[in-house]
């Protein structure tokens, strides 16, 4: 089972800020299939990068997301107040279980 | 393309229980249906789907002896029945969905919106 280690686990910024947050995978996400995903409090998680780099339909451009094998980030270039949230990386590349990271916390500052 | 979940269900310790998942707008067989659940202040959880690889089901490990999928394609319906519940069970659960059947790896660009379960004596 691949374990995904997301860093930090909370951020207290403000809007308008840059932030990049961390997914470390046990062992390589074949094909780079590593998604993100973003939960507000009341709703269903909400995907935004697939393909590890790939934005998901109707995701604003300020998300963006890299990184390959064991080590992947997502960055948000510019926080909107919409973007205080709960992150979650997973990976649906290798055998399953299709694991998911347990949370990077944005709150404002 | 929405995915609408059956209601809301409180349950004695060791019942069982059935959530729906009903596909609107698309035919069921253009999605891989998964169901994923999250405890009270948890991350997600991914407890079953199916392997791209063969199109068959798989479980999570922990699930896999009381974890049922099933499907009624006349009804463009997923179903998910979990028995033997226990408290740690509370959760909400979801119905998620890859684009382009069980034969498609992917991410989860739909998903349902969540089905309260409550485990309780």
């Amino acid at each position: 089972e691949i374990v995904l280690t997301q860093s930090p686990g909370t951020l207290f910024l403000s809007p308008g800020e840059r932030v990049t947050l961390s997914c470390r995978a046990s062992q390589s996400v074949s094909s780079n299939y590593l998604a993100w995903y973003q939960q507000r409090p009341g709703q269903a998680p909400r995907l935004l990068i697939n393909g590890a780099s790939r934005r998901a339909t109707g995701v604003p451009d300020r998300f963006s997301g890299s990184g390959s094998g064991t080590d992947f980030t997502l960055t948000i270039s510019r926080l909107e107040p919409e973007d205080f949230a709960v992150y979650y990386c997973q990976q649906y590349g290798n055998s399953p279980p299709y694991t998911f990271g347990q949370g990077t916390k944005l709150e404002i500052k | 393309v929405q995915l609408i979940q059956s209601g809301a269900e409180v349950k004695k310790p060791g019942a069982s229980l059935k959530v729906s998942c009903k596909v609107s707008g698309y035919s069921l067989m253009e999605f891989s249906i998964h169901w994923v659940r999250q405890a009270p202040g948890k991350g997600p959880e991914w407890m079953g789907g199916f392997a791209p690889e063969d199109g068959e089901s798989v479980y999570a490990l922990k699930f896999q002896d009381k974890l049922a999928m099933t499907e009624d394609l006349s009804i463009n319906t997923a179903h998910m029945e979990l028995s033997r519940l226990k408290s740690d069970d509370t959760a909400v659960y979801y119905c998620a969905a890859v684009v382009g059947g069980r034969y498609s790896p992917g991410a989860y660009e739909y998903w349902g919106q969540g089905t309260l379960v409550t485990v309780s004596s």
